[in-house]
This record gives structure tokens, C-alpha cells and sequence, in this order.
């Protein structure tokens, strides 16, 4: 079974400091990689896909990186903002079903 | 900027009663999925369909739990009777195709809450 993980389970950082999000899986029978944004009690914003052919994958200050043989991908954003605050959840399409971690917190302090 | 709807954005209900969760996927997208999100843990497929067809249902409480897209656009997701434990995001998301090649877009959610 497809296990997601987000380490840190929480983040803050001052305004102006670039973001580290990590999210790892167990399986790398992997389709794709998908991090979203959620805003406190709102749906999930998509911010990147990657597919599993694919090792990066770059919108704006956001890049996300996909490493299938050791299953890690990383979420790269630059130079941080105030309104950056929010979840950031990566899910895992595998066997044609999205597994979500748990997520990770970020708040940035203008 | 086409978006998937859900309605209503909130529901309190107490327990034992019925509720109904309504989504409009993207115009054109074949696919979509029911998530429930429980607060702190991220979301967990309930059920996903292909046009108007269920692909994989194996997560969904079907002694309480229906879900039904009949023309294949729409789709309504009820719970009867609500249990206390159902407190949750209840979120609806389509797609174009089939899972693995096509990205996920989501509505904003239905705060159900169970008292």
C-alpha cells in the first residue's frame, strides 16, 4: 500500500526566505506527482504536476522536483511572501489513485 | 476560468439525518472523484467515477454512503444516516481523462459538521 509522508508537519519562516516542502512515498510504482495549496477551510489549488517521466516541473517561483528511485519529491518556492501561508499537500498517483500526505503548514512573517 | 462547483459550502445536521452533497465538474471532464478530508490528514478517495460509471468505490461506507452521476456531468453524494464521525471536507474533483496522465482540479469544498 501507497504510504505518503510530509516532513515537517509545520514551517514558518521570515518574508523573503526561500521554502523546502519534502514529501516521500514508499511505492516508486508511480503515475505522476501533484502538490496543491489549501487555504484555511477552502479546496485544494493544483500548483504542479509531474509526471513520472519526468524529474522537475517549474511555474513562477515554484519549482518541484520528482526522485522515483529513492520516492522523494521536493517543492521548491522562492524568495517567500506572506500570502505563500497555507498547506501544501502532495499526493501520489499511483495504480490510478491519488494518495495525499498529511501536509505541511507554512506560515511566512512579513 | 472554469471551475469545478460544489454546493452547499456548509452543512450542520444532527445525527441520524440525511444529507446531499452536490458537485459540477469542469465541462468536458469525464472523470470525478468524491474525497472526504478530515481535518489535519489529507484527503482519502470515496469514490471516483468514469462518465456516469463507478471505477473504484472500495473506500465508500456503502451502509450509509450513495453516490450517483447519471448523466454523467453532475453528481450528488448523500450520507444517511449522518453519524457523528462523518464531521469532515467533503471535496469533489474532476479531471479530463483517465487517472495517471490528466491533472486533478477541486471545488471548494463541503464543511459538513455532525451534532
Amino acid at each position: 500500500k501507497q504510504e505518503v509522508t510530509q516532513i515537517p508537519a509545520a514551517l514558518s519562516v521570515p518574508e523573503g526566505e526561500n521554502l523546502v516542502l519534502n514529501c516521500s512515498f514508499t511505492d516508486s510504482a508511480i503515475y505522476n506527482l501533484q502538490w496543491f495549496r489549501q487555504d484555511p477551510g477552502k479546496g485544494l489549488t493544483s500548483l504542479l504536476l509531474i509526471q513520472s517521466s519526468q524529474r522537475e516541473q517549474t511555474s513562477g517561483r515554484l519549482n518541484a522536483s520528482l526522485d522515483k528511485s529513492s520516492g522523494r519529491s521536493t517543492l521548491y518556492i522562492a524568495a517567500s511572501q506572506p500570502g505563500d501561508s497555507a498547506t501544501y499537500l502532495c499526493a501520489v498517483d499511483s495504480w490510478g489513485k491519488l494518495q495525499f500526505g498529511a501536509g505541511t503548514q507554512v506560515v511566512v512573517t512579513p | 476560468e472554469a471551475e469545478v462547483a460544489q454546493s452547499p459550502r456548509y452543512k450542520i445536521t444532527e445525527k441520524s439525518q440525511a444529507v446531499a452533497f452536490w458537485c459540477d465538474p469542469i465541462s468536458g471532464h469525464a472523470t470525478l472523484y468524491w474525497y472526504r478530508q478530515i481535518l489535519g490528514q489529507g484527503p482519502e478517495l470515496l469514490v471516483q467515477f468514469q462518465d456516469e460509471s463507478v471505477v473504484d468505490d472500495s473506500q465508500l461506507p456503502k451502509d450509509r454512503f450513495s453516490a450517483e452521476r447519471l448523466k454523467g456531468v453532475d453528481s450528488t453524494l448523500k450520507i444517511q444516516p449522518a453519524e457523528l464521525g462523518d464531521s469532515a471536507m467533503y471535496l469533489c474533483a474532476s479531471s479530463l481523462g483517465q487517472t495517471g496522465v490528466d491533472e486533478q482540479f477541486f471545488g471548494p469544498g463541503t464543511r459538513l459538521t455532525v451534532l
